[in-house]
């Protein structure tokens, strides 16, 4: 099993949708969660962390359980420069507890808003 | 200001040949690292420095030696390149935190084995 698995779509939706991305990870000792955003040619940008609570950002809003090793990603209001591959990652911690910044990333789930 | 810079950002070379990718942050950061995004995607960690000391040093062939000569920088060096070195790679940087961590990229530096 994967460390790190996501849905690699691609989903297409048009303007105005609203698209759900899940992800699972196997660790269950995970320390901390992110979304990341990778445009084509470019590197990966953070796009929120995700806590606990569940936590919103504009138009976005990121869900965590941790019972199920489960995160969710929901983007309300598509735009057409939404369009991008989103990368969930986890960060594992090691045994001090540390985390020494090893993100692992899920392969990515591909989307395309069209007009 | 670049963030974080890496040169070249592209490079094409052939098989068997020794190459080099140069790195350096200035977000006065204690953590550099070096990811490889493949064909597929992926997006996998290689090393990890913080502040000049390795930390994390996943399965990667010995053909590839990091090295930081200060906590600003961090290159990586290849030897004797094979087809398979083909990809993307990376360098980030981020603050060392016990919560985690936000790592910020680089623009990538795109290496084609011919």
């Amino acid at each position: 099993r994967k460390e790190v698995e996501q849905d690699p779509g691609p989903f297409n939706v048009p303007e105005g949708a609203t698209v759900a991305f899940n992800c699972t990870y196997s660790n269950s000792a995970s320390q901390s969660f992110f979304w990341y955003r990778q445009d084509c040619r470019k590197e990966p940008k953070l796009l929120m962390s995700v806590y606990s609570s569940g936590n919103e950002d504009g138009r976005f809003t990121a869900q965590l359980n941790r019972a199920s090793q489960y995160i969710s990603l929901l983007i309300r209001d598509s735009k057409l420069s939404d369009s991008a591959t989103y990368l969930c990652v986890v960060n594992f911690a090691n045994a001090g507890g540390t985390s020494y910044g090893k993100l692992t990333f899920g392969q990515g789930t591909i989307l395309t808003v069209h007009p | 200001d670049t963030a974080v810079s890496q040169t070249p950002k592209y490079l094409v070379t052939q098989m068997g040949n020794d190459k080099s990718i140069k790195c350096e942050q200035n977000l006065g950061h204690d953590t550099m690292y070096w990811y490889k995004q493949d064909s597929k995607k992926f997006l996998k960690i290689m090393f990890s420095y913080n502040n000049k000391e390795l930390i994390i040093n996943e399965t990667v062939p010995n053909r590839f030696s990091p090295k930081s000569p200060d906590k600003a920088h961090l290159n990586l060096h290849i030897n004797s390149l094979e087809l398979g070195d083909s990809a993307v790679y990376f360098c980030a940087s981020s603050p060392l935190t016990r919560s985690g961590n936000t790592i910020y990229f680089g623009e990538g530096s795109w290496l084609t084995v011919v």
